[in-house]
Parts: structure tokens; sequence; C-alpha cells
């Protein structure tokens, strides 16, 4: 079964410029999460998509959204990016809600300059 | 939300050191799962304990949770440059998003 793979690996935009980052589940996963990592905050949860639906979400600005489509498929876009938006974005999905196992897959490496 | 705290934050061992990281918390879990992250990719699940006590072997790599449900150890005996990478401890808030840890950075020298 194929994992979880996310596009592109990388990306390097600018300050003020938005950007969509793009991630395809597992076959057969309805829930599909989204955490940034950063070297100071480790990996933090931004929000979950459950049957196209945001069923959690974590402490970051509206700046951050995402959604979900049909196919499990799901996009998440950063508006406004700032320095600090640099990090690595991981996608993860996983069969039931996000409390339970998460498979990950290779991350975007965003460099905001 | 609760906070886990992993410890230590780095660790430089060789090749056949065994060597214990620990994942701790005030709040008890109702489950705890441990991923290992490798320079450029993902996490990758390890295991996941659920009662209080249990312990899991994967190999070289022993898990044990906390009687109380409050800590967790992993253990690795007889240590392999093949362990290297970031350790991550992780455990489901009320909200049913999975908390993590800020991980403990392993690195096995030949």
């Amino acid at each position: 079964k194929a994992g979880v793979t996310q596009t592109p690996r990388y990306l390097i935009k600018t300050r003020g410029q938005q950007v969509t980052l793009s991630c395809s589940p597992i076959s057969g996963h309805r829930s599909v999460s989204w955490y940034q990592q950063t070297p100071g905050q480790g990996l933090q949860f931004l929000f979950e998509y459950f049957s196209e639906t945001q069923r959690n979400k974590g402490n970051f600005p509206g700046r951050f959204s995402g959604r979900q489509f049909s196919n499990s498929r799901s996009e998440m876009n950063v508006s406004t990016l700032e320095l600090g938006d640099s990090a690595l974005y991981l996608c993860a999905s996983s069969l039931r809600l996000a409390g339970s196992e998460q498979y990950f897959g290779p991350g975007t490496r965003l460099t905001v300059t | 939300t609760q906070l886990l705290e992993q410890s230590p934050q780095f660790l430089s061992i060789q090749e056949g050191e065994n060597l214990t990281v620990y994942c701790n918390s005030s709040s008890v879990f109702s489950s705890l799962q441990w991923y290992r992250q490798e320079p450029g990719e993902g996490p990758v699940l390890l295991v996941t304990v659920v009662t209080g006590g249990e312990v899991k072997k994967l190999k070289r790599l022993t898990f044990q949770f906390g009687d109380a449900r409050k800590d967790s150890s992993l253990h690795i005996t007889a240590a392999q440059p093949g362990d290297t990478g970031l350790y991550l401890c992780a455990a489901p808030n009320s909200g049913y998003a999975l908390n993590f840890g800020k991980g403990t950075s392993l690195l096995v020298t030949p």
C-alpha cells in the first residue's frame, strides 16, 4: 500500500506571498492532519480533516487554513507568509480521528525569505 | 493541553551501548505513542502503549508505560548507527488531536 505523499518537497517563498501544500493520504484513510515542525517548538498540531470536515484546530492564526476533498486528499494554505512560518510541514493520515496512530508523509520544507 | 516533557534532549553514544529516554507529563494519558524520525523524513510510528504497567518489545527496543499512565520510557539495548534519529512521544489530548513532546535526538556512532 502506498504511503502518504506530499508535494512539493521543498519550497522557497518571499514574505507576504501565499503558499499551498498538498497531501495524499494512504488509501482508505479518511483522517488527514497537518503539523508544523520547527527546531524550537517541535511538532505542533495545525488542524485535522475527516470526511471533508475540519474536526480539530490547533492554536495557529487564521492565515493557516486547509481543506479536504472527497477523495480524502488535502491541501493546506498559508497566506501573507512571515519569516517565522519557515518550517517542515508534515501531513499525516489515519483510519480514525487524529488521536489515533498517525502515518506521516515526508513533509514539505518551506523557507520564507 | 497536556505538556509532554522528554529527556534527555540530546544523546550521543557509541555503538553497542544501552540507553533510556523518557517521556513525562503531569496528566494521565489514555494512551501513548512513540515515533522515530530520521533526517529529511516524517515520523514513523514505533509502538502504542495503552495499559498502565504495559511493556512492549520491538527487537532491541523496549517500551514501558508507567503504572499511573503519566510517564513512559524507551530503552534501547546495544544501540546501532541505524537507531540514530529523533525519538518522539505523543498522546491524544481532550480534543482528540495528538500532542507531541519535543523529542530526544539520538546519535549512535560506530
